[in-house]
C-alpha cells in the first residue's frame, strides 16, 4: 500500500521569508511518480511538478525548487522568497500507476505581507 | 497541458433530491477516470475509478449505489450523488489522464465542485 505523509498541518512565514514543505512517501513499487499540486482558496488544483522514481535530480523552476531523495523517501519543496500570493495548501501525492493518485494531507501555508 | 472540464462548479441541492456532476477531458481521450471527495480542511480521498465501458470500481466504504458514476464515452464521466444528504456536502474533483498504454502520465485535474446539500 502506498502512503503519502506531510508532517506539516500548517506553515506561517513572512514575506520574502524562504519555507520547505516536507513529504515523506511509502511503497512497494520501485516505479511510481511523485507530484506536488497547489490548492489556493478557490478549491481548484494547481499541478506544480512531477517526478518519476528514476529521476533523483534536483529541480528548479523560478521561486520553487524541490529536492527529491530515495534515501529518505522524502520529496521536499521550497519556496524561496515567498509571496502572499503563495499562501494555499500544498499537497505531496504519489503515483504506482495507472494514475490513481495517494494524496498527502497537505499542508496550509499562510504568508504574511 | 491537457485540459478536463468539471461542470457544475458549485451546486445546492436540497435532502433527498439527486445531483449529476460531470467531468469531461477537453482535448484529449481517458479510458479511465478517478473521482476524489475532500471534506473541508482534509486531503483528498479517491472514491471511485470510472472506466468506460464497464462498471466503476469503488473504494472501500464507497456507496455505490449512492454514488453513481457512469463513463459512456471516452471523454466524459458522470458522478451522480443520489438522495442527498447534508453529509455529502463536499467538494468533488475528477482527474483523468491521456491514453498512453501502460505508461502512467500526469493526471489532469478538473476544477472541482462544490456541493452543498440542505
Amino acid at each position: 500500500a502506498q502512503k503519502v505523509t506531510q508532517a506539516q498541518t500548517e506553515i506561517s512565514v513572512v514575506e520574502k521569508e524562504d519555507v520547505t514543505l516536507d513529504c515523506v512517501y511509502e511503497t512497494r513499487d520501485t516505479t511510481y511518480y511523485l507530484f506536488w499540486y497547489k490548492q489556493p482558496p478557490s478549491g481548484e488544483l494547481v499541478f506544480l511538478i512531477r517526478r518519476n522514481s528514476f529521476d533523483e535530480q534536483n529541480e528548479i523552476s523560478g521561486r520553487y525548487s524541490w529536492n527529491f531523495q530515495k534515501s529518505t523517501s522524502s520529496f521536499n519543496f521550497t519556496i524561496t522568497a515567498s509571496q502572499v500570493v503563495d499562501s494555499a495548501v500544498y499537497f505531496c501525492a504519489l503515483s504506482e500507476g495507472y494514475q490513481k493518485v495517494t494524496f498527502g494531507t497537505g499542508t496550509k501555508l499562510q504568508v504574511i505581507p | 497541458g491537457a485540459v478536463v472540464s468539471q461542470h457544475p462548479s458549485r451546486v445546492i441541492c436540497k435532502s433527498g433530491t439527486s445531483v449529476k456532476i460531470e467531468c469531461r477531458s477537453l482535448d484529449f481521450q481517458a479510458t479511465t477516470m478517478f473521482w476524489y471527495r475532500q471534506f473541508p480542511k482534509q486531503s483528498l480521498m479517491l472514491m471511485a475509478t470510472s472506466n468506460e465501458g464497464s462498471k466503476a470500481t469503488y473504494e472501500q466504504g464507497v456507496e455505490k449505489d449512492k454514488f453513481l458514476i457512469n463513463h459512456a464515452s471516452l471523454t466524459l464521466s458522470t458522478l451522480t450523488v443520489t438522495s442527498a444528504h447534508p453529509e455529502d456536502s463536499s467538494f468533488y474533483i475528477c482527474s483523468a489522464s491521456p491514453r498512453q498504454g501502460i505508461v502512467n502520465t500526469e493526471a489532469f485535474f478538473g476544477q472541482g465542485t462544490r456541493l452543498t446539500v440542505v
